[in-house]
């Protein structure tokens, strides 16, 4: 079975600084997809980024970009220029590629601070 | 093109009582998904649809669940009895394609069973 682990519960960031959340994976598929989300408190679910797994140049959209390194199932995104409204719990998930399930891991929540 | 619209946003009712929740994905999408977050489990699938049909029920707890598909723009998730347990936020989902397409995500709503 495929799982998602964020090992960091909380972090925070100065506004206008670079803050990475990390992500790995576990899986023995070859086909599939990884996601990072943003759930700010108005609740809704807010894709931010997506990374093919057979592609090897990271994904990058904006002031968010990825280091996917598959060999060792990681899948961090990194945050540049923080600002304020990036405050959110953010979530990667495993998209299975034969499934289409997407398997969540249990979240970070970010806090920018001014 | 408007979002994935579910409602109501909020819903308060007491145990035994039958709780319907209701889904208007994407047009065009052909995959939707019924998720349910809570404090402890995080985001949970609980069945998903292609073409209107249940493709994967694996992750709806018990018989008191039910969830159904009568057309392309409508789904219902039913809880029958409901019980104080069963209190999170549910959200559905739409895709185009089952797995390289990202998910998009609803308000979800917010249930408290008292």
């Amino acid at each position: 079975a495929q799982t998602v682990t964020q090992s960091q519960p909380e972090m925070s960031v100065q506004d206008a600084e670079t803050v990475t959340l990390s992500c790995t994976y576990d899986t023995s598929e070859n086909n599939y997809y990884l996601f990072w989300y943003k759930q700010p408190p108005s609740r809704q679910m807010i894709l931010v980024i997506r990374q093919e797994a057979y592609k090897q140049q990271n994904a990058t959209e904006n002031r968010f970009s990825v280091n996917f390194q598959k060999a060792a199932k990681s899948f961090s995104l990194k945050i540049s220029d923080s600002q304020l409204g990036d405050t959110a719990m953010y979530f990667c998930a495993y998209g299975s590629g034969n499934t289409g399930k997407l398997i969540f891991g249990q979240g970070t929540t970010l806090q920018v601070k001014p | 093109d408007a979002g994935v619209i579910q409602s109501p946003r909020h819903e308060v009712t007491e145990m035994g009582q039958e709780v319907t929740l209701r889904c208007k994905p994407i047009s065009g999408h052909d995959y939707l998904f019924w998720y349910r977050q809570t404090m402890m489990r995080g985001l949970e699938l609980l069945i998903y649809f292609n073409n209107n049909v249940p493709i994967d029920d694996s992750g709806m707890p018990e018989d008191r669940f039910s969830a159904k598909m009568p057309n392309a723009s409508f789904s219902t998730l039913k809880i029958q009895p409901s019980e104080p347990r069963d209190s999170a936020v549910y959200f559905c989902a739409s895709s185009a394609q089952l797995s390289n397409q990202p998910q998009h995500f609803g308000d979800g709503t917010r249930l408290s069973i008292l």
